[in-house]
């Protein structure tokens, strides 16, 4: 069963900060996610990826799969970035479901 | 595209009532899931189905139920509620891997 940890549990940041959020797992996998999840909200699912890197304005991931570990950065912080950050391990496109961290609480202030 | 759609969004329930947590899916995906989401936890798998007709249990599967008689709707069904069950429950779509999530359902069992 894979095990997944996030660092940190929880991070509050200045407006304008640099923010990472990492994530290490146990067991290959096909597939990682970060999601986000807003105070009483749902989940939105921002990036999957396999390997390498992906961009998307100011959120970056980077997984390193020889070292079963992902970042997630975010550039110019703003309080709306203020959520909960998961990464979730998954099959890539097989059926099974994803095993999630605890998530990261992420507070910027302005 | 509605995307995963759960309904309701809040409930409270009396021990050892029951009722059904509906989800509804219009992105024709087969893979779709139930997970709980506990406080300082992450996200459990509680049933998952692959197609209509096809379901099986996740890692936290006891007190629940599910059916898949379509593609689009998989409704999770509560017996004999127990104030364990209290929990927010995230109904879930995957395709190519990349996942979908409802708003969730928070669930209070008194």
């Amino acid at each position: 069963k894979n095990e997944v940890e996030q660092s940190p549990q929880n991070l509050t940041a200045q407006e304008g900060e640099f923010i990472t959020i990492n994530c290490s797992y146990s067991v290959g996998i096909s597939a990682l996610h970060w999601l986000q999840q807003h105070p009483g909200g749902g989940i939105v699912s921002l990036f999957m990826l396999s390997s390498g890197k992906k961009k998307h304005g100011r959120l970056i991931a980077t997984i390193n799969i020889q070292e079963k570990h992902s970042s997630l950065h975010i550039t110019a912080s703003h309080p709306r970035d203020s959520a909960v950050y998961i990464c979730a391990v998954g099959p890539g496109g097989g059926a099974d479901g994803l095993t999630f961290g605890k998530g990261t609480h992420l507070i910027i202030q302005p | 595209n509605a995307g995963v759609t759960q309904t309701p969004k809040f409930r409270i329930l009396k021990i050892g009532q029951s009722m059904t947590l509906q989800c509804a899916q219009d992105m024709n995906h087969n893979y779709m899931y139930w997970y709980r989401q506990d406080p300082g936890m992450g996200l459990k798998l509680i049933y998952y189905s692959v197609g209509a007709g096809i379901t099986d249990k996740g890692e936290v599967p006891n007190g629940y139920n599910v059916s898949r008689s379509t593609t689009e709707d998989f409704p999770l069904r509560l017996e004999l509620a127990a104030p364990s069950q209290t929990s927010v429950y995230f109904c879930a779509s995957r395709r190519d891997g990349e996942a979908f999530f409802g708003q969730g359902t928070r669930l209070t069992v008194v």
